[in-house]
């Protein structure tokens, strides 16, 4: 079974500039949930979709948005960036039914010049 | 004050030692808890994962929670060079929606050396 996927896995923006972040879950999973990791604050959750619908969200501001697919595909958007955006996304999928039990991809690494 | 405490370390140990992680949390709600395992320029990979209180065991790892005292453990018996990661611990309330709103602690990193 293939694991989470996701794309791009490194990625170089300037401030100001938008970034889309593509996530393909394990077959079969629907909840699909994002996080954010820095140095500084480890992991931090973004938000988390269920059947194409935002379930939670985390203390972010509203230049982070997302959204899920009905192939529970899932996108998330950075409007603006900062150089504090700098980070590695990570996208974890799992079973309904399960929680906390996250599968992880390996993550989109950003840099923002 | 962070909901998850966590020593960052970094951890040396050699290889065939037990070794101890340790997390504290303040949030009573918490009722999943989990051990993360993260290699460098990987995902984490769920390592452990306890509902409520009580000690699991999985082959070299036993994971402990006291709730009473807001701790939990992660214990590696006969510690391997392939151990050597960084080990986050997690913790959820799963409740509300929040069901994978999971809060880490900052990684503890562990070497073990041969």
């Amino acid at each position: 079974k293939a694991g989470v996927t996701q794309t791009p896995r490194y990625l170089i923006k300037t401030r100001g500039q938008q970034v889309t972040l593509s996530c393909s879950p394990i077959s079969g999973h629907r909840s699909v949930s994002w996080y954010q990791q820095t140095p500084g604050q480890g992991l931090q959750f973004l938000f988390e979709y269920f059947s194409e619908t935002q379930r939670n969200k985390g203390n972010f501001p509203g230049r982070f948005s997302g959204r899920q697919f009905s192939n529970s595909r899932s996108e998330m958007n950075v409007s603006t960036l900062e150089l504090g955006d700098s980070a590695l996304y990570l996208c974890a999928s799992n079973p309904e039914g399960s929680t906390g039990e996250l599968f992880f991809g390996e993550g989109s690494r950003l840099t923002v010049l | 004050q962070k909901e998850v405490e966590q020593d960052p370390g970094p951890l040396s140990v050699p290889e065939g030692a037990i070794v101890s992680l340790n997390c504290t949390y303040s949030n009573s709600a918490f009722q999943y808890f989990m051990w993360y395992r993260q290699y460098s320029r990987k995902g984490p990979e769920l390592l452990m994962y306890t509902y409520s209180s009580g000690n699991k065991e999985d082959g070299r790892f036993t994971a402990q929670v006291d709730k009473s005292s807001k701790y939990i453990s992660l214990f590696i018996r006969d510690s391997q060079p392939s151990d050597s990661a960084t080990y986050l611990c997690a913790m959820s309330a799963g409740y509300g929606g929040a069901t994978n709103k999971l809060i880490f602690g900052t990684g503890t990193l562990l070497a073990v050396q041969p």
